[in-house]
């Protein structure tokens, strides 16, 4: 079975940094390209970052730019994304999401369930 | 950056009628569109993709059309499972990758 799982959420404080971390089985993840889209409290989708396949291509939205840093471990199977300098705002569930493409650019065929991050003092 | 657009927001249906939702991009997304659902508290789900191909496992009453920048999502006999959120998404024009904000099927 194709399955993304995360973790690392939790309630941090603003200033403060997370890791998070998406594990990957069912499927060959180095040939796939994988996202975090976040999705804020009773708010609609926000994609934030992506990576290739290899890991050496890597983009992100404007409003995490800077802050946040996606990468990957293919002999884990594992997608992690460091955030840093964590802001009110960046509260949200957190999904990782596959590409059908090793360089993305595709629709997100598969989901993880999601891992909620709360931002607060 | 390419801003998608959904209307409407809310459409209330009763159980076995037809469902139309609307999807535009600000410019040309060719076909390269997808649509996802998601129930509360579940993860989205993808439905279709290339604008009008049904992801695996998705059933038939569900069906998109359009290119360019005009897309519909047509759920021709809403079942009781298919009160949810939809939400349109392209990828033509990346990044960044960017989503409507969705529409609400709601029970009439």
């Amino acid at each position: 079975e194709v399955q993304l799982v995360e973790s690392g959420g939790g309630l941090v404080q603003p200033g403060e940094s997370l890791r998070l971390s998406c594990a990957a089985s069912g499927f060959t993840f180095s040939s796939y390209a994988i996202s975090w889209v976040r999705q804020a409290p009773g708010k609609g989708l926000e994609w934030v970052s992506i990576i290739s396949g290899s890991g050496y291509t890597t983009y992100y939205a404007d409003s995490v730019k800077g802050r946040f840093t996606i990468s990957r471990d293919n002999s884990k199977n594992t997608l992690y994304l460091q955030m840093n300098s964590l802001r009110a705002e960046d509260t949200a569930t957190y999904y990782c999401a596959k590409d059908p493409y090793w360089g993305g650019g595709g629709s997100f065929d598969v989901w993880g369930q999601g891992t909620m991050v709360n931002v607060s003092s | 950056e390419i801003v998608m657009t959904q209307s409407p927001a809310t459409l209330s249906v009763s159980p076995g009628e037809r469902a139309t939702l609307s999807c535009r991009a600000s410019q040309s997304v060719s076909s390269n569109l997808a649509w996802y659902q998601q129930k509360p508290g579940q993860a989205p789900r993808l439905l279709i993709f290339g604008a009008s191909t049904r992801a695996t496992g998705i059933p038939g009453r569900f069906s998109g059309s359009g290119s360019g920048t005009e897309f519909t999502l047509t759920i021709s006999s809403l079942q009781s499972e298919d009160f949810a959120v939809y939400y349109c998404q392209q990828y033509n024009n990346w990044p960044p990758l960017t989503f409507g904000g969705g529409t609400k099927v709601e029970i009439k």
